[in-house]
């Protein structure tokens, strides 16, 4: 079946650092490609997204690239914000009996200090 | 446009007691999903709607819960005798249905903001 494994947190930051949250996938498809974002008490939020391979997706300074031959899609951000603060899910799409799956990692938290 | 909405946004109730979670998806989208997020397991698909019926039912953890969803449109989420295992925030997300053909990319789902679900 399809998987997503996600770097585990609390990953600690300052306030302009270089931010990367490391995700790999296994699934039996094509997928696409998904980072959500949760920010305390609220729902999730799609931050961006890549539909095939080497498609690059991005939002907010937030980018990813949909690397099928490592089977990656790597969040990256040059300078974080201490608003980036949140968990951040990577998760997989893929049409399953006729509708499309999500398939979610476990998230990873984001802590950015002042 | 209006996104995903939910209602109520935390509802606390007894044990044994029964809940209604409400979810309204964006307009025209024809797909619906619930899940569950509960501290320690993740994102827990419950349930899939198309249009208003329902042919994957297979995450609902039991026979308390039940969905509906009349219209096309809005959907309620049914938990019957509620246990504090189920104290939870239950999230709702809907989508256009674009992909069809089995292995290919699945379409983007866009979440509610979740109703917090607490079980004395």
């Amino acid at each position: 079946g399809n998987s997503v494994t996600q770097m585990e947190g609390p990953v600690t930051l300052s306030e302009e650092a270089f931010l990367t949250i490391n995700c790999t996938y296994t699934a039996t498809g094509y997928p696409s490609l998904f980072w959500y974002v949760q920010y305390p008490g609220e729902g999730l939020q799609l931050l961006l997204k890549a539909t095939k391979a080497d498609d690059k997706g991005s939002n907010k300074g937030f980018e990813a690239t949909y690397r099928k031959e490592t089977t990656s899609f790597h969040l990256e951000k040059g300078s974080v914000q201490v608003s980036d603060s949140a968990v951040y899910f990577c998760a997989l799409s893929e049409v399953q009996r006729g509708y499309s799956t999500l398939t979610f990692g476990k998230g990873t938290m984001l802590l950015v200090s002042p | 446009g209006a996104g995903v909405s939910q209602s109520p946004s935390n509802k606390v109730t007894e044990k044994g007691k029964d809940v209604e979670l409400r979810c309204d998806p964006i307009s025209g989208h024809t797909a619906l999903y619930w899940y569950r997020q509960s501290l320690g397991q993740g994102l827990e698909f419950l349930i899939y709607f198309q249009g208003n019926s329902a042919p994957d039912k297979s995450g609902l953890p039991s026979d308390r819960f039940s969905a509906e969803r009349t219209g096309g449109s809005v959907s309620t989420l049914t938990i019957q005798r509620t246990q504090q295992e189920d104290s939870a925030v239950y999230l709702c997300a809907s989508s256009l249905v674009i992909g069809r053909q089995r292995g290919v990319g699945g379409d983007t789902q866009y979440f509610g903001p979740g109703t917090r679900l607490t079980v004395l």
